[in-house]
Protein backbone atom coordinates (compact mmCIF):
# COMPACT_ATOMS: atom_id res chain seq x y z
CA UNK A 1 0.00 0.00 0.00
CA UNK A 2 1.10 3.28 -0.70
CA UNK A 3 1.70 5.41 2.07
CA UNK A 4 3.59 8.76 3.45
CA UNK A 5 5.41 9.04 7.04
CA UNK A 6 6.57 12.50 8.19
CA UNK A 7 8.56 13.17 11.44
CA UNK A 8 8.61 15.05 13.90
CA UNK A 9 4.75 15.97 14.31
CA UNK A 10 5.70 18.70 15.30
CA UNK A 11 8.44 20.95 16.11
CA UNK A 12 9.22 24.06 17.85
CA UNK A 13 12.49 26.65 16.91
CA UNK A 14 14.05 29.37 17.95
CA UNK A 15 14.37 32.51 15.20
CA UNK A 16 17.84 31.39 13.71
CA UNK A 17 18.13 27.47 14.40
CA UNK A 18 17.90 25.67 11.26
CA UNK A 19 16.45 21.92 11.25
CA UNK A 20 15.18 19.23 8.60
CA UNK A 21 12.04 18.11 8.30
CA UNK A 22 11.68 14.49 7.25
CA UNK A 23 9.42 12.34 4.84
CA UNK A 24 9.18 8.55 4.13
CA UNK A 25 7.58 6.91 1.92
CA UNK A 26 6.59 3.34 0.04
CA UNK A 27 5.19 3.50 -3.44
CA UNK A 28 5.02 1.28 -6.41
CA UNK A 29 7.27 3.80 -8.70
CA UNK A 30 7.23 7.66 -7.76
CA UNK A 31 6.20 9.82 -10.17
CA UNK A 32 6.61 12.54 -7.71
CA UNK A 33 7.49 14.39 -4.34
CA UNK A 34 5.72 17.06 -3.42
CA UNK A 35 6.13 19.58 -0.50
CA UNK A 36 3.51 21.79 0.44
CA UNK A 37 2.70 24.80 2.77
CA UNK A 38 -0.56 24.63 5.01
CA UNK A 39 -1.86 27.77 7.46
CA UNK A 40 -4.57 27.41 9.67
CA UNK A 41 -7.57 27.14 7.58
CA UNK A 42 -5.62 27.15 4.15
CA UNK A 43 -5.11 25.31 1.45
CA UNK A 44 -2.20 23.48 0.52
CA UNK A 45 0.78 25.97 -1.16
CA UNK A 46 3.11 24.18 -3.74
CA UNK A 47 6.13 24.35 -2.76
CA UNK A 48 8.44 22.00 -4.59
CA UNK A 49 8.29 18.94 -7.24
CA UNK A 50 10.96 16.70 -6.58
CA UNK A 51 11.16 13.50 -9.68
CA UNK A 52 14.43 11.50 -9.21
CA UNK A 53 16.68 10.40 -6.32
CA UNK A 54 19.49 12.78 -5.89
CA UNK A 55 17.92 16.15 -6.90
CA UNK A 56 17.11 19.12 -4.85
CA UNK A 57 15.45 22.20 -4.92
CA UNK A 58 15.83 25.77 -3.02
CA UNK A 59 13.43 28.22 -2.36
CA UNK A 60 14.75 31.18 0.17
CA UNK A 61 15.40 29.54 3.29
CA UNK A 62 13.92 26.10 2.06
CA UNK A 63 15.49 23.19 0.62
CA UNK A 64 14.02 20.07 -0.56
CA UNK A 65 16.48 16.68 -1.32
CA UNK A 66 15.18 13.58 -2.11
CA UNK A 67 16.53 9.94 -1.93
CA UNK A 68 15.04 6.53 -2.73
CA UNK A 69 12.75 6.16 0.28
CA UNK A 70 12.66 9.18 1.89
CA UNK A 71 12.55 13.08 1.87
CA UNK A 72 14.13 16.32 3.74
CA UNK A 73 12.96 19.67 4.05
CA UNK A 74 15.88 21.96 5.57
CA UNK A 75 15.15 24.95 6.57
CA UNK A 76 18.06 27.31 7.22
CA UNK A 77 17.87 30.55 9.38
CA UNK A 78 14.00 30.28 9.70
CA UNK A 79 11.93 33.25 10.92
CA UNK A 80 8.58 33.43 12.13
CA UNK A 81 6.64 33.69 9.19
CA UNK A 82 7.93 30.38 8.58
CA UNK A 83 5.55 28.64 11.17
CA UNK A 84 2.93 26.54 9.15
CA UNK A 85 1.88 23.08 8.65
CA UNK A 86 4.52 21.59 6.41
CA UNK A 87 2.92 18.66 4.04
CA UNK A 88 4.51 16.03 1.57
CA UNK A 89 2.95 13.97 -0.92
CA UNK A 90 3.83 11.42 -3.14
CA UNK A 91 2.35 10.63 -6.58
CA UNK A 92 2.43 6.75 -7.85
CA UNK A 93 3.84 6.47 -11.54
CA UNK A 94 1.55 4.77 -14.55
CA UNK A 95 -1.96 5.19 -15.42
CA UNK A 96 -3.33 9.42 -15.68
CA UNK A 97 -2.42 11.87 -13.98
CA UNK A 98 -3.11 10.52 -10.18
CA UNK A 99 -4.08 11.38 -7.35
CA UNK A 100 -1.44 13.02 -4.49
CA UNK A 101 -0.93 10.97 -1.11
CA UNK A 102 -0.17 13.14 1.86
CA UNK A 103 1.42 12.64 5.01
CA UNK A 104 0.02 13.77 8.24
CA UNK A 105 2.09 16.92 7.82
CA UNK A 106 5.33 18.64 10.46
CA UNK A 107 4.08 21.69 12.92
CA UNK A 108 6.81 23.90 12.68
CA UNK A 109 6.12 26.96 15.11
CA UNK A 110 9.44 29.21 15.15
CA UNK A 111 9.67 31.55 18.03
CA UNK A 112 11.35 34.98 18.10
CA UNK B 1 -0.57 34.86 -10.59
CA UNK B 2 -3.49 32.78 -11.45
CA UNK B 3 -4.97 30.92 -8.70
CA UNK B 4 -7.44 28.27 -7.92
CA UNK B 5 -10.57 29.94 -6.42
CA UNK B 6 -13.36 28.15 -4.33
CA UNK B 7 -16.62 29.04 -2.90
CA UNK B 8 -18.57 29.23 -0.54
CA UNK B 9 -15.77 29.36 1.63
CA UNK B 10 -18.24 28.04 4.16
CA UNK B 11 -20.98 26.41 4.03
CA UNK B 12 -23.51 25.13 6.86
CA UNK B 13 -26.22 22.08 5.79
CA UNK B 14 -28.41 20.21 7.82
CA UNK B 15 -28.00 16.35 7.52
CA UNK B 16 -29.64 14.88 4.91
CA UNK B 17 -29.57 17.73 2.52
CA UNK B 18 -27.83 18.60 -1.04
CA UNK B 19 -24.61 20.68 -1.52
CA UNK B 20 -23.05 22.13 -4.09
CA UNK B 21 -19.28 23.39 -4.00
CA UNK B 22 -17.89 25.48 -6.67
CA UNK B 23 -14.44 25.60 -7.92
CA UNK B 24 -12.28 27.72 -10.38
CA UNK B 25 -9.47 26.21 -11.93
CA UNK B 26 -6.34 27.93 -13.21
CA UNK B 27 -7.29 28.62 -16.82
CA UNK B 28 -6.34 26.43 -19.11
CA UNK B 29 -5.20 23.61 -16.82
CA UNK B 30 -5.68 20.44 -18.24
CA UNK B 31 -6.82 18.28 -15.16
CA UNK B 32 -9.08 19.10 -11.79
CA UNK B 33 -9.22 17.22 -8.67
CA UNK B 34 -11.47 17.23 -4.88
CA UNK B 35 -9.68 16.38 -1.85
CA UNK B 36 -10.86 16.78 1.70
CA UNK B 37 -9.29 17.11 5.32
CA UNK B 38 -11.28 16.38 8.26
CA UNK B 39 -10.11 18.36 10.86
CA UNK B 40 -6.58 17.56 12.48
CA UNK B 41 -6.53 14.81 9.70
CA UNK B 42 -4.70 14.51 6.41
CA UNK B 43 -5.34 15.61 3.10
CA UNK B 44 -7.33 12.91 1.03
CA UNK B 45 -8.29 12.13 -2.24
CA UNK B 46 -11.69 12.10 -3.35
CA UNK B 47 -11.66 12.54 -7.18
CA UNK B 48 -9.96 13.70 -10.51
CA UNK B 49 -11.50 14.86 -13.84
CA UNK B 50 -10.14 14.71 -16.91
CA UNK B 51 -11.57 15.60 -20.50
CA UNK B 52 -15.13 15.61 -19.46
CA UNK B 53 -14.77 12.42 -17.31
CA UNK B 54 -13.80 10.53 -14.04
CA UNK B 55 -10.20 9.49 -14.08
CA UNK B 56 -9.91 8.19 -10.66
CA UNK B 57 -11.40 8.35 -7.50
CA UNK B 58 -11.47 7.23 -4.10
CA UNK B 59 -13.89 4.86 -1.78
CA UNK B 60 -14.79 8.02 0.29
CA UNK B 61 -16.30 8.88 -3.41
CA UNK B 62 -19.10 7.10 -3.10
CA UNK B 63 -22.92 7.39 -4.69
CA UNK B 64 -23.41 10.18 -2.64
CA UNK B 65 -21.04 12.48 -4.67
CA UNK B 66 -20.69 13.74 -8.15
CA UNK B 67 -18.75 16.05 -9.74
CA UNK B 68 -19.44 18.41 -13.19
CA UNK B 69 -17.98 21.06 -14.86
CA UNK B 70 -20.96 22.88 -16.64
CA UNK B 71 -18.93 25.40 -18.32
CA UNK B 72 -15.40 26.54 -19.37
CA UNK B 73 -14.97 27.73 -16.28
CA UNK B 74 -16.33 26.03 -13.13
CA UNK B 75 -15.40 23.07 -11.54
CA UNK B 76 -18.17 21.44 -9.12
CA UNK B 77 -18.83 18.53 -6.33
CA UNK B 78 -22.14 17.78 -5.36
CA UNK B 79 -22.88 15.64 -2.26
CA UNK B 80 -26.78 14.65 -2.84
CA UNK B 81 -27.90 14.14 0.93
CA UNK B 82 -24.90 15.22 3.14
CA UNK B 83 -24.01 13.41 6.48
CA UNK B 84 -22.45 14.00 9.77
CA UNK B 85 -19.10 12.87 8.59
CA UNK B 86 -19.08 14.86 5.30
CA UNK B 87 -17.84 17.49 7.63
CA UNK B 88 -14.61 18.77 6.34
CA UNK B 89 -12.79 21.35 4.44
CA UNK B 90 -12.71 20.47 0.83
CA UNK B 91 -10.09 21.72 -1.39
CA UNK B 92 -10.47 21.95 -5.14
CA UNK B 93 -7.11 21.67 -7.25
CA UNK B 94 -6.07 21.62 -11.55
CA UNK B 95 -2.52 20.83 -13.02
CA UNK B 96 -1.02 20.34 -16.17
CA UNK B 97 -0.83 23.59 -18.34
CA UNK B 98 0.36 21.13 -20.68
CA UNK B 99 1.39 17.77 -20.57
CA UNK B 100 4.68 18.18 -22.37
CA UNK B 101 5.88 20.51 -19.75
CA UNK B 102 8.14 19.34 -16.59
CA UNK B 103 5.88 20.99 -14.30
CA UNK B 104 2.66 19.08 -15.66
CA UNK B 105 2.16 17.05 -12.88
CA UNK B 106 2.35 19.81 -9.68
CA UNK B 107 -1.12 20.43 -8.16
CA UNK B 108 -2.42 23.83 -7.42
CA UNK B 109 -4.99 23.96 -4.64
CA UNK B 110 -7.47 26.55 -3.72
CA UNK B 111 -8.66 28.07 -0.37
CA UNK B 112 -10.97 25.42 0.26
CA UNK B 113 -14.49 25.29 1.61
CA UNK B 114 -15.16 24.40 4.75
CA UNK B 115 -18.69 22.18 5.10
CA UNK B 116 -20.40 22.12 8.36
CA UNK B 117 -23.36 18.76 8.54
CA UNK B 118 -25.41 19.87 11.60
Amino acid sequence: EDQVTQSPEALRLQEGESSSLNCSYTVSGLRGLFWYRQDPGKGPEFLFTLYSAGEEKEKERLKATLTKKESFLHITAPKPEDSATYLCAVQAAGGSQGNLIFGKGTKLSVKP
Amino acid sequence: EPEVTQTPSHQVTQMGQEVILRCVPISNHLYFYWYRQILGQKVEFLVSFYNNEISEKSEIFDDQFSVERPDGSNFTLKIRSTKLEDSAMYFCASSGRDRTLGSSYEQYFGPGTRLTVT
